[in-house]
């Protein structure tokens, strides 16, 4: 069985600071990850995946992430935090034949002015 | 192109009333996902379907749930005799592949109340 553990249901940072998220996976076979965002009240936007290219992912709004199968990890980075950036983050991995998503807990980001 | 819709935005239900939730799909996009998430919680899959089949539906719960894709119209999510426990936003995501290298892109969910 597949699982996603985010370490972390609540980050704060200051605007302009590292914003880091940890993911941690769970999966007997390559993985497919993914980076979800959910502002208040909105359905969820992708930031990025991992699809077993290149372990470095860009995504959208400035954020990455890097795959590290030695550490089991997809951790979300940004280098410098935006009020905008203030959502939800969900990390999930997903079926191979099916698709079906397997979410994180979230991890809500707050940043401060 | 549109995006995933969904409606109602809002519903409010009394208990042991139906709920019956919609969901179109993107144009193109023959795979719809149902998820569920309840307050403070993370989002739980529910059911995958495929026009006119349901592909996976070990997220749906036992009884009252049930959950359609028709040739033609929108996904429906049918929630009989809703509970106080029913009460959640449940998103609705649809893929032109269901592969799992495949982006799912999600509606702005539909919040009930059940009161």
């Amino acid at each position: 069985a597949q699982s996603v553990t985010q370490l972390g249901s609540h980050v704060s940072v200051s605007e302009g600071a590292l914003v880091l998220l940890r993911c941690n996976y769970s999966s007997s076979v390559p993985p497919y990850l993914f980076w979800y965002v959910q502002y208040p009240n909105q359905g969820l936007q992708l930031l990025l995946k991992y699809t077993s290219a290149a372990t470095l992912v860009k995504g959208i709004n400035g954020f990455e992430a890097e795959f590290k199968k030695s550490e089991t990890s997809f951790h979300l980075t940004k280098p410098s935090a935006h009020m905008s950036d203030a959502a939800e983050y969900f990390c999930a991995v997903s079926d191979r034949d099916t698709g079906k998503l397997i979410f994180g807990q979230g991890t809500t980001l707050q940043v401060k002015p | 192109n549109a995006g995933v819709m969904q409606n109602p935005r809002h519903l409010v239900r009394r208990r042991g009333q139906e709920a019956r939730l919609r969901c179109s799909p993107m144009k193109g996009h023959s795979h719809v996902y149902w998820y569920r998430q309840l307050p403070e919680e993370g989002l739980k899959f529910m059911v995958y379907l495929q026009k006119e089949n349901i592909i996976d539906e070990s997220g749906m719960p036992k009884e009252r749930f049930s959950a359609e894709f028709p040739k033609e119209g929108p996904s429906i999510l049918r929630i009989q005799q809703v509970v106080r426990g029913d009460s959640a936003a449940y998103f609705c995501a649809s893929s032109p592949l269901g592969k799992g290298n495949t982006e799912a892109f999600f509606g702005q969910g539909t919040r009930l109340t059940v009161v």
